[in-house]
């Protein structure tokens, strides 16, 4: 029974580039969640999603920041024009309802923005 | 004032002593308690949740939660090496909100 899959676990993008997260839950799990760590600090909710739509996003930066979790396929995070402040681990969680309080996380990605 | 407060430690206890971690939340509508555990390059990983006023136990894990106090704690037993790591403190606020609120984490090193 595989666990939350994040790919790439680890992703270098010079400043400006586009930077792609994705995030695959567990199986039978509808429920979507990123969360960011930056170094020294603690994780911060970004942004909670189910099936084709965005139910919180109230972590997310203004800009430059989107997610999505389609019909199809695993959720996606996108960083555009990245900057050296976004150099973090991004993980994702799920759950397979609402109504189940516990996350499971996955790897996560390390992103470095030289 | 933080919404998830932790010490950040480092806090180190001999192996098979009881290492005992704290954190305070700051809105009293939290319903969910719940601590993660972190081992360096790692991903938080559940060791317990807990919903109701007092002490629930798993191995020898002991989550203790004072809704009146807006406090809950960890209590670990007989401490392993292995148990060293930063224990993640998250809460969680009522049915509709579904996200985590994480404190920074407590650092814990266990002695041999």
């Amino acid at each position: 029974n595989a666990g939350v899959m994040q790919n790439p676990r680890h992703l270098v993008r010079r400043r400006g580039q586009e930077a792609r997260l994705r995030c695959s839950p567990m199986k039978g799990h509808s429920h979507v969640y990123w969360y960011r760590q930056l170094p020294e600090e603690g994780l911060k909710f970004m942004v909670y999603l189910q099936k084709e739509n965005i139910i919180d996003e109230s972590g997310m930066p203004k800009e430059r920041f989107s997610a999505e979790f389609p019909k199809e396929g695993p959720s996606i995070l996108r960083i555009q024009q990245v900057v050296r402040g976004d150099s973090a681990a991004y993980f994702c969680a799920s759950s397979p309802t609402m109504d189940t309080d516990t996350q499971y996380f996955g790897p996560g990605t390390r992103l470095t923005v030289l | 004032q933080k919404e998830v407060e932790q010490n950040s430690g480092p806090l180190s206890v001999p192996e098979g002593a009881i290492a005992s971690l704290n954190c305070t939340y700051s809105d009293r509508v939290s319903q969910s308690f719940f601590w993660y555990r972190q081992y360096s390059g790692k991903s938080p990983e559940l060791i317990m949740s807990i919903y109701s006023n007092g002490d629930k136990e798993d191995g020898r894990f002991t989550a203790q939660l004072n809704k009146a106090s807006q406090y809950v704690s960890l209590l670990i037993r007989d401490s392993q090496p292995s148990d060293s790591a930063t224990y993640l403190c998250a809460v969680k606020l009522t049915f509709g909100n579904e996200k985590l609120t994480f404190g920074t984490g407590t650092r814990l090193t266990i002695i041999p």
